[in-house]
């Protein structure tokens, strides 16, 4: 178990380019969670999948922005004609399911992918 | 909305010594979870030590402790014997029961110096 692990770990795009992120869970998790952590703020939810589900999304994710979890595995988050508001460190997270959002459903953070853009 | 507020943006603390980071939050929930979350330099989020609203213990790990009053709606996290390692931001978080995402603080800055 190497825990979370999310790729790349740096991006460097141009405004109006698309992006995609991965992220792959501890390899038992079956939800995974997408934050947003912009600089000198806490981390922010975007969006939760329990396996190939996505069961909620925040309002920051504009329509611009898509996840995925083909296979209950790995997810992939897109960012469409990116802006330079865009910028941020991209968060993954994983945790195991308790039956029900109980207490033993502890998040496991990935080390994030800094998006830049120019 | 749950909000969490920390207010100390940067602390410091002597090598050996002792230092409270102070967080609070805000629900109209009567149960729910509460984290700390420690943030290294260009590292990955880790989980520091966790509190259940309903337990009145404070949750302890090794050097880590927290002083959890719920009426007040307070959850500072006590470090003893404070180590180099331990330079790092620290988010304080909160998780409705029920609920999947957490909300977070805006983080301290703590640096330990030799």
């Amino acid at each position: 178990d190497t825990g979370v692990s999310q790729d790349p770990r740096h991006k460097i795009t141009k405004r109006g380019q698309n992006v995609t992120f991965r992220c792959d869970p501890i390899s038992e998790h079956n939800r995974l969670y997408w934050y947003r952590q912009t600089l000198g703020q806490g981390p922010e939810f975007l969006t939760y999948f329990q396996n190939e589900a996505q069961l909620e999304k925040s309002r920051l994710l504009s329509d611009r922005f898509s996840a995925e979890r083909p296979k209950g595995s790995f997810s992939t988050l897109e960012i469409q004609r990116t802006e330079q508001g865009d910028s941020a460190m991209y968060l993954c997270a994983s945790s195991a399911n308790s039956g029900g959002a109980g207490s033993k459903n502890i998040q496991y953070f990935g080390a994030g992918t800094r998006l830049s853009v120019l | 909305a749950q909000t969490v507020t920390q207010s100390q943006p940067e602390m410091s603390v002597q090598e050996a010594e002792t230092v409270t980071l102070s967080c609070t939050y805000d629900t109209s929930e009567n149960n729910y979870y509460l984290f700390w979350y420690k943030q290294p330099p260009s590292r990955q989020m880790i989980l520091v030590i966790r509190q259940e609203a309903y337990k009145q213990q404070n949750a302890t790990e090794n050097r880590f402790s927290v002083n959890f009053q719920k009426a007040a709606k307070s959850f500072s996290l006590k470090i003893s014997d404070s180590q180099l390692g331990d330079t790092a931001m620290y988010f304080c978080a909160f998780r409705s029961t029920g609920a999947n995402n957490l909300f977070f603080g805006t983080g301290t800055r703590l640096t330990v110096i030799p």
